[in-house]
C-alpha cells in the first residue's frame, strides 16, 4: 500500500507554539499533499509538494519532504486556536495518475 | 469556478433498504471521480474512483457499487445496507491531466446505519 502514516494520531499545543506534523509512505509518488479538515466538514487542499522538491512554504505553513526517507512533516507556525482540526497527507503513485491515497491523519487541538 | 455538489448531507437508514448518494461537479470537464469513507476519527478510506463515463475502479471489495452515468456525475449505491456501512461519505474531483494535483471534497454525507 502507497498509505500514508501521520504521527502524532493526536497533537495539543497551547496558542501561539508551532505544531509539527509527520507522514511517512511507502511507495515512489510525483507528489505529497496535504490537507485539512474541520469537524463533520469536507477536506480543504493546504499545500502541494513535488517529489523533487524538498520544502515549500505557504503562509504559516512549512512543509517538507524528504524522498530518501518517503518522509514529510507539516510545520505551522504560531499556532491559533482556529487551526484545530485534523490535517491529512496523501499521496500519489508515481506509475499510475488515477488515485490519491490518505494517511489516518492527526488530530491538533489549539488551547487558547 | 468549479463547484462540486454532494447530497444529502445526513442520511439514516435501517439496515437492508437501498442507498443511493449523488455527487456532481460543475465548471470542468473530464475530472478524475473518487468516493471515501471515514470513520469516525478515522483517515479516508478510496472506495471508488473514475477516469471516465462508465469506468470504475474500486478499491475495497464491499457492499457498495459505484456509477458514473454522466461526465460530471458520480453515484454510490447499494442493494442492502449493513451497519457497517455508517460512516461519513466523501466526493471529491481532480483534473484529469498527468500526475494529481490537488483534489477538492464535497461537504459530506453522514450515513448513520441503524
Amino acid at each position: 500500500s502507497q498509505q500514508g502514516e501521520e504521527d502524532p494520531q493526536a497533537l495539543s499545543i497551547q496558542e501561539g507554539e508551532n505544531a509539527t506534523m509527520n507522514c511517512s509512505y511507502k511507495t515512489s509518488i510525483n507528489n505529497l499533499q496535504w490537507y485539512r479538515q474541520n469537524s463533520g466538514r469536507g477536506l480543504v487542499h493546504l499545500i502541494l509538494i513535488r517529489s523533487n522538491e524538498r520544502e515549500k512554504h505557504s503562509g504559516r505553513l512549512r512543509v517538507t519532504l524528504d524522498t530518501s526517507k518517503k518522509s514529510s512533516s507539516l510545520l505551522i507556525t504560531a499556532s491559533r486556536a482556529a487551526d484545530t482540526a485534523s490535517y491529512f497527507c496523501a499521496t500519489d503513485s508515481a506509475t499510475s495518475y488515477d488515485k490519491v491515497i490518505f494517511g489516518p491523519g492527526t488530530s491538533l487541538s489549539v488551547i487558547p | 469556478s468549479q463547484t462540486i455538489h454532494q447530497w444529502p448531507a445526513t442520511l439514516v437508514q435501517p439496515v437492508g433498504s437501498p442507498l443511493s448518494l449523488e455527487c456532481t461537479v460543475e465548471g470542468t470537464s473530464n475530472p478524475n471521480l473518487y468516493w471515501y469513507r471515514q470513520a469516525a476519527g478515522r483517515g479516508l478510506q478510496l472506495l471508488f474512483y473514475s477516469v471516465g463515463i462508465g469506468q470504475i475502479s474500486s478499491e475495497v471489495p464491499q457492499n457498495l457499487s459505484a456509477s458514473r452515468p454522466q461526465d460530471r456525475q458520480f453515484i454510490l449505491s447499494s442493494k442492502k445496507l449493513l451497519l457497517s456501512d455508517s460512516g461519513f461519505y466523501l466526493c471529491a474531483w481532480d483534473r484529469r491531466t498527468g500526475p494529481n494535483e490537488k483534489l477538492f471534497f464535497g461537504s459530506g454525507t453522514q450515513l448513520s446505519v441503524l
